[in-house]
């Protein structure tokens, strides 16, 4: 079955220190790629998404990501984070066709002073 | 506001109740989806609906029951649920089900059942 995988369930970090947050998927064909953030007491939003080209996608609030076809990686990266990037983080995966996302199972951020 | 409206925000109901979760949308689109939220799983699908046809149902039980009466309205309708059924329903559309790319998410339903 078609899977995104989170393997960070909680991260902890210091503000200004570097981020990475692993998202590996399950799929052998075309895949589309997502990564989305919800706030404390807010909705899903969509952070940045990858459907083809240039494999390091630049999203909102200084947020990129990888994609690494090989490694079935789609990794999301942040040079410095701050307090406020405080919040849940969850991947996403497409195939082509009539299928809906999936995600995984989300990745909290806690940024601490 | 993300342009996916979800009423109520919060929704205590005992287990012999039956009620009513609504998702509006005016974006256009012409794609629904009913997600359920629950702390440490993968947000889960439940149902999908593209031009008010439903086109998928994830093994739900029939205690959850959608309705799409046109393609800026979904609801989903509760009856004899259990406590394992508490979690954040969350309600999102897309331009079609056939491209994932534009979902927009509502605030999602906070429900608890005691």
């Amino acid at each position: 079955a078609q899977s995104v995988s989170q393997h960070n369930h909680h991260v902890i970090l210091s503000e200004a220190a570097s981020l990475e947050l692993g998202c590996n998927y399950s799929y052998g064909g075309t895949v589309n790629l997502f990564w989305y953030v919800q706030y404390p007491g807010q909705h899903l939003q969509l952070l940045l998404k990858y459907f083809s080209g240039d494999p390091l996608v630049k999203g909102i609030k200084g947020f990129e990501a990888e994609f690494i076809k090989s490694k079935f990686s789609f990794n999301l990266r942040k040079p410095s984070v701050q307090w406020s990037d405080t919040a849940e983080y969850f991947c996403a995966a497409y195939t082509s066709g009539n299928t809906p996302l999936v995600f995984g199972k989300g990745t909290r951020l806690s940024v601490i002073a | 506001e993300t342009g996916v409206t979800q009423t109520p925000r919060h929704l205590v109901m005992g287990m012999t109740n039956k009620k009513s979760l609504k998702c509006e949308q005016h974006l256009g689109h012409n794609a629904m989806y009913w997600y359920k939220q629950s702390a440490k799983k993968p947000l889960e699908l439940m149902f999908v609906y593209n031009f008010k046809e439903q086109t998928e149902n994830n093994s739900v039980p029939s205690r959850f029951s959608p309705e799409c009466p046109n393609s800026s309205h979904l609801f989903l309708h509760l009856h004899t649920l259990q406590p394992e059924d508490s979690a954040l329903y969350l309600c999102a559309s897309s331009p079609t089900s056939i491209r994932a790319d534009g979902y927009t998410f509502g605030s999602g339903t906070r429900l608890t059942v005691v």
